[in-house]
């Protein structure tokens, strides 16, 4: 691995499912953010994670949960997808929190119907 | 509220120059940000500035004047590679970065 990753790269789900996206960088950085990103809108930051076991809510938080169980990864989790949450989802890292690069994972292309 | 404005979309030629605005307005600063984003693929970092002033990386250069709340990215011998969206992003008082539209750069031949 090189990087940060995520999986997977695109998914179609039905509403009302529950969904797991994964993130997992080896960079050994303290700070990972979950974004999401809709066309005409900015990024728009998820949740974060300052450090392992250390967890926050960002922008828009409602209807997702995360967990920070080591340094390495960092999984966002739709409890009961609404088509609303039809987006391109982002995971980055940084160093520190508030660190002045954030480097970005791929992106998991998600659709909900 | 916070709010990071920047131009829809822009078009300029092949080795010209051009330059993207961004007005910001954040619940305290921290630093003022540009990413490059390529259509279908993540972000990437091009350039920070938490001073006043110009901030030159190759043919990239950024700006900053913190008193108009105000940045710019200049782009200079443009390439076609360089066609791509621009984020401008701010860091705001619980380091955590409002994000801006991005700006849509089309080069033509």
């Amino acid at each position: 691995i090189a990087g940060i990753t995520q999986a997977p790269t695109s998914q179609i789900l039905a509403a009302g499912r529950r969904m797991t996206l994964r993130c997992t960088q080896d960079m050994r950085h303290n700070a990972m953010y979950w974004y999401r990103q809709d066309l005409g809108l900015g990024l728009r930051l998820i949740h974060y994670s300052n450090t392992a076991g250390t967890t926050g809510k960002g922008e828009v938080p409602d209807g997702y949960s995360v967990s920070r169980a080591n340094t390495d990864d960092f999984p966002l989790t739709l409890a009961s997808a609404v088509p609303s949450q039809t987006s391109v989802y982002f995971c980055a890292s940084s160093e520190l929190a508030g660190g002045k690069e954030q480097f970005f994972g791929p992106g998991t292309r998600l659709t909900v119907l | 509220g916070q709010n990071i404005d920047q131009p829809t979309e822009m078009t300029a030629t092949e080795g010209a120059i051009v330059q993207i605005n961004c007005t910001y307005q954040t619940s305290g600063f921290n630093g003022l940000f540009w990413y490059q984003q390529h259509a279908g693929e993540a972000p990437t970092f091009l350039s920070y500035n938490v001073l006043d002033g110009l901030e030159e990386k190759g043919r990239f250069s950024s700006f900053l004047s913190r008193s108009k709340g105000y940045s710019y990215l200049l782009l200079k011998e443009l390439q076609m590679k360089d066609s791509a969206s621009y984020l401008c992003a701010s860091m705001d008082s619980n380091y955590q970065l409002i994000w801006g539209a991005g700006t849509k750069l089309i080069i033509k031949p």
